[in-house]
This record gives C-alpha cells, structure tokens and sequence, in this order.
C-alpha cells in the first residue's frame, strides 16, 4: 500500500521560499507522476503542478513563474519549492500520486493516493 | 485555461439519491475523476475515468458524463457521505489539473 508524507515548516516568512518533500513509501516512483495540490483555508483544491519521474515538469500556469517541482527516486521523494510567497500562498499542501491512462487517442488522469498534507502560513 | 463549475451546496435525505454535477467544456474531451473530502482530512479518490470506482468505495457511488456535464451519484445517501466533494479534469490546452469549486453535500 503506497503512503504519501508531507514534511516540512509549518511558517515561512513573506518573500521567502516555501520548501515542502514528500516521501513515498511501500512502493516504486517509477513510471508514476506525482503531484502538488494545494487548499487554502476553508476554499477549494488548486493543482500546483507535478512532476514525472523522469523529471519532466508541467505547472500551473499561474504559478509557472515562481514554483519549482523535483523528484529524487533514489531518496523516494518529491520536492516543491515555491518563492517569493505572500499570505495568499497560506494552505494546506498536499502531495498525491498522479496516475495516467490513454482513452478515446487521449491521455486521462486521476490522483489515487494523496498524503494528509502540511499547512503552511506564510506570516511574519 | 478551462474552467469547472460546481453547485456549491447540495442537500439529501437520508437514503434518498442525491446528483453532483460539474459543468466545462473540457469534459467534452476528457474524463472526470471526483474526490470526497470531509473535515479536517485529505481528500479521497471516489471515482475516476468518469465511471469507474476505486477497490473500497461503496456501489452506491456511481459515475457519468453527457457532452460538458459530469455527474456523480450517491444512490441511498448515508449520514457518512456528508462532505465536500470535487470534480477533476484535464486543462483542454495543457496537461495541467483542474479543478472544479466543490460541493458541499449535506445528508438531512
């Protein structure tokens, strides 16, 4: 059974980088995507972006500027670093595994394990 | 980018059939996957593929999609099934994730 772990500071400052890992446990990071979601207090879900393990990124395109995701499979971790952050970027953030498949010459995803996040507050 | 639309709150009698319905027009071209979330908890994985349910999710869950419109139905509401609920998809002009708003779902 894959477990997804967030770690990291639960208070960052403003204008600094916020700097999150997720570590897989009880089963491979190959041929899997892997994602960061995130959930400001009391509203909704917004994908952050993911990351291939491989390497290959995609990102949310109104964050593209400032967030960086990684994978190290040797370590069965994932990464997030998101800079120059403001109160806005106060949630709950999640990591979740991203898995993919082709239909109708199309490819498809869901998120089928997630962790139970970090919240983060971005506060002096 | 493509957007999702979600009713914000919807409400059920207890054992009655309650629909959630997500409304973008990247659902005419790819499938939704739907995500039960209740306080305090991460959220969970209840169906995917647009019909398709996860080992573990009771089959009183089921799933469907008509041209723009997704739809997720809870046939015989349990006390347990109050939560948030949110449709999922993929941006029409990238690979990026979208989400809809969410659905407050109260079981009366």
């Amino acid at each position: 059974q894959v477990q997804l772990q967030e770690s990291g500071p639960g208070q960052v400052n403003p204008s600094e980088t916020l700097s999150l890992t997720c570590t897989v446990s009880g089963g491979s990071m190959i041929a899997y995507y892997w994602s960061w979601i995130r959930q400001p207090p009391g509203k909704g879900l917004e994908s952050i972006g993911y990351v291939y393990y491989t390497g290959t990124t995609n990102y949310n395109p109104s964050l593209q500027s400032r967030v960086a995701i990684s994978v190290d499979t040797s370590k069965n971790q994932v990464s997030l670093e998101l800079t120059s952050v403001t109160a806005a970027d106060t949630a709950v953030y999640y990591c979740a595994r991203r898995a993919y498949f082709y239909a109708s010459g199309r490819g498809h995803h869901y998120m089928d394990v997630w962790g139970k996040g970090n919240m983060v507050t971005v506060s002096s | 980018s493509s957007e999702l639309t979600q009713d914000p709150t919807v409400s059920v009698a207890l054992g009655q059939t309650v629909r959630i319905t997500c409304q973008g027009d990247t659902l005419r071209s790819y499938y939704t996957s739907w995500y039960q979330q209740k306080p305090g908890e991460a959220p969970v994985l209840v169906m995917y593929g647009t019909n398709n349910r996860p080992s573990g999710i009771p089959d009183r869950f089921s799933g469907s999609s008509s041209g723009s419109i997704a739809s997720l139905t809870i046939t015989g509401a349990q006390a347990e099934d109050e939560a948030d609920y949110y449709c999922n998809s993929r941006d029409s002009d990238n690979d990026h994730s979208v989400f809809g708003g969410g659905t407050k779902l109260t079981v009366l």
